[in-house]
């Protein structure tokens, strides 16, 4: 399994652009990065999914350089309600369920 | 409410005793996954299911835990001789598993386990 390394904490300012980057050295071919976010006493929730390039929805932007061995996440202008812990997972979920490393705990300011 | 639902949502018991957590995943979704969390880290791995069929098991889920998933919806966890150490959020995701590779996991909302 790809093992991924991320930052283990972030501070940010409402208002602000937030990028969290993850490395995955050995990601392999069937790989996914897909990033998720948690509160305290909830289950993880997805953000964003992607294999390369540059993925966007409504809360999100993923960035993955042609070589896949990191990827950023990007949260546009964050809030308050941007406090959580983020997840960087790389595998493949038709073959094997994915694994949550430490993640990196945002903590966003007024 | 059509997300998945675990209860019970807190459970406090005595060394030693059993424990069995129920999952409702989202109907249509024919996989479904435990994961276990302690405080400060991430979610743990312990076992997965693709309909009925228990397909993966973490090699740290001792004999302790059995997971079942009799008629590809619903699933139990049971714990036998609980033991201070596992003391933990128990949380249950489902996902719509295609042949690609999808990655979305939906996850319940946990149920905490307190061993005294």
């Amino acid at each position: 399994l790809a093992k991924t390394t991320q930052p283990i904490s972030m501070d940010s300012y409402e208002g602000q652009e937030v990028n969290i980057t993850c490395s995955h050295n050995n990601i392999a071919t069937n790989d996914y990065i897909t990033w998720y976010q948690q509160f305290p006493s909830q289950g993880p929730r997805f953000i964003i999914q992607g294999y390369k390039t540059k993925v966007t929805n409504e809360v999100a932007s993923l960035f993955i350089p042609a070589d896949r061995k990191s990827s950023t996440l990007s949260l546009p202008r964050v809030s308050l309600s941007d406090t959580a812990v983020y997840y960087c997972l790389v595998g493949d979920t038709g073959r094997r369920a994915l694994t949550f490393g430490s993640g990196t705990r945002l903590q966003v300011q007024p | 409410d059509t997300g998945v639902s675990q209860d019970p949502r807190h459970k406090i018991t005595k060394r030693g005793q059993n424990v069995t957590f129920r999952c409702d995943p989202i109907s249509e979704h024919n996989r479904l996954y435990w994961y276990r969390q302690t405080l400060g880290q991430g979610p743990e791995f312990l076992t997965y299911f693709q309909n009925e069929a228990q397909l993966e098991k973490s090699r740290l889920l001792s004999d302790r835990f059995s997971a079942e998933r009799p008629k590809g919806s619903f699933s139990t966890l049971e714990i036998q001789r609980t033991e201070q150490g596992d003391s933990a959020m128990y949380l249950c995701a489902s996902s719509l598993g295609l042949a690609a590779n999808t990655g979305e996991l939906f996850f319940g909302e946990g149920s905490r386990l307190t061993v005294l």
